[in-house]
């Protein structure tokens, strides 16, 4: 099946500071999700992109198909976006494929 | 917002009970998954059902099952709970037209402790 893999694993940011999270994906995919996981463990989708840009208030992703990977940026982080960070993709086979997700903790 | 909801929030009961996760959403989804999580880690799929009467194993082996008798109601169940059991459990929905029907919601998870 399709391999998912997130970087970097944890990050520490300012409150305020900017961050890009990317995701891999070892195939051509026709699903991509990136969801936020806060600390009491509840998992909210973010982005539905599997190809191309959008954008969500201070979040923006941004897929690049051909070359199989993904980005999430977070600008201005706030305390509250701290968290994990997952990335799932689906080539079309299967069901989605999570990564490992990043960390982020953003301390005032 | 999503609305799918899982019951009990938290639970922990003992070795050789028998369980039921229960979840329900109320968005008409075909496709409902069951995912287990350990504190801190990567979510692994154990079962997904496609509709009604519809259910298969995921990637990780799991010693649950699962029923899909209404479109809205996607139940898990351990026969004889172990420790190994303890964890978190996360149902999801996914449906809808387009592409963006493949959106997956997460219910707020059950996280269920074994002693």
């Amino acid at each position: 099946g399709i391999q998912v893999e997130q970087s970097p694993p944890d990050l520490i940011l300012q409150e305020g500071a900017n961050s890009t999270l990317r995701c891999n994906f070892s195939d051509s995919v026709n699903n991509l999700q990136w969801f936020h996981q806060n600390p009491w463990g509840q998992l909210i989708n973010l982005f539905y992109i599997p190809s191309g840009t959008k954008q969500n208030g201070r979040l923006s992703a941004t897929t690049v198909a051909t070359e199989r990977y993904s980005l999430l940026y977070i600008s201005s982080s706030q305390t509250t976006d701290s968290g994990v960070y997952f990335c799932a993709a689906d080539s079309g086979y299967s069901t989605l494929t999570f990564g490992k997700g990043t960390m982020l903790l953003v301390s005032p | 917002e999503a609305d799918i909801y899982q019951t009990p929030r938290y639970l922990v009961i003992g070795t050789g009970k028998k369980i039921t996760l229960e979840c329900s959403q109320t968005m008409g989804h075909d496709k409902m998954y069951w995912y287990q999580q350990d504190p801190g880690m990567e979510l692994h799929l154990i079962h997904y059902s496609y509709g009604v009467n519809s259910t298969e194993k995921g990637d990780l082996s799991s010693e649950s099952t699962v029923s899909r008798i209404r479109t809205e109601h996607f139940p898990l169940t351990l026969e004889s709970a172990r420790p190994s059991h303890t964890s978190q459990y996360l149902c999801a929905s996914s449906g809808g037209t387009g592409g963006s029907g493949n959106t997956i919601y997460f219910g707020e998870g059950s996280w269920l402790t074994v002693v």
